[in-house]
């Protein structure tokens, strides 16, 4: 039930683009993408609903596909600051009352 | 700034001691979460609450429980301590936009 993210860890330069996928093997209702880093409490990037709509993040981008129940995040023209642990978390039904289940996790690393 | 607390933020325990995590949150939000997080495992949800005495289980309360008598504090219990139970727990509110998580700073709990 807990959803697999692809991969486990990427290290990018500066610039560089990089994509974020995360697996779930039963039906979503909605996808919601954090970021969390070291030593720190996790930040909500953004949420894609079932149906397309996305709220968050301005500057990150990403989709949802839900025959394929797959969400992927987009961090293009990589920044410093986007270094960190990124975390999907899946909500399966509407009235889930925000229960999420949260992959194990993306570790990226941004070099100057 | 959700205006999340969480104490201890630290505490070092014996296995078989009660030992009790205190969130407080400031402006009145009706879902409260507890999570721990643990290398190669991501967040797992332990217990939730969704209003004054309203509580339920998450995926992995073996061992813990929680009460929340007011708004503003949800308590998270570990009735007899085990090493297995070393962790980073984490509080976290559901925002007013009913889909974003804040989550508090962590307590990190060790279990010799």
């Amino acid at each position: 039930q807990q959803p697999v993210q692809s991969p486990q860890a990427v290290i990018l330069r500066e610039g560089e683009d990089a994509v974020i996928n995360c697996s779930s093997s039963k039906a979503l209702y909605s996808v919601h993408w954090y970021r969390q880093k070291h030593g720190e409490a996790p930040v909500f990037l953004m949420i894609l609903l079932k149906g397309g709509e996305q709220k968050g993040h301005e500057k990150i981008s990403a989709s949802f596909n839900e025959k394929k129940q797959q969400s992927s995040l987009y961090l293009t023209a990589s920044q410093l600051s986007y270094s960190g642990t990124y975390f999907c978390g899946t909500e399966m039904g509407g009235g889930s009352q925000g229960n999420l289940i949260f992959g194990k996790g993306t570790k990226l690393s941004v070099k100057p | 700034d959700a205006g999340i607390t969480q104490s201890p933020r630290h505490k070092v325990t014996e296995t078989g001691t009660p030992v009790t995590l205190r969130c407080h949150q400031t402006e009145n939000h009706r879902y409260m979460y507890w999570y721990r997080q643990d290398p190669g495992h991501g967040l797992r949800l332990i217990h939730y609450s969704y209003g004054v005495k309203d509580t339920d289980k998450g995926e992995v309360s073996d061992g813990y429980s929680v009460s929340r008598s007011k708004t503003e504090d949800f308590l998270l219990t570990l009735e007899s301590a085990t090493s297995s139970q070393t962790s980073v727990y984490f509080c976290a509110i559901l925002g007013g936009n009913s889909y974003e998580q804040y989550f508090g700073p962590g307590t990190r709990l060790t279990v010799t």
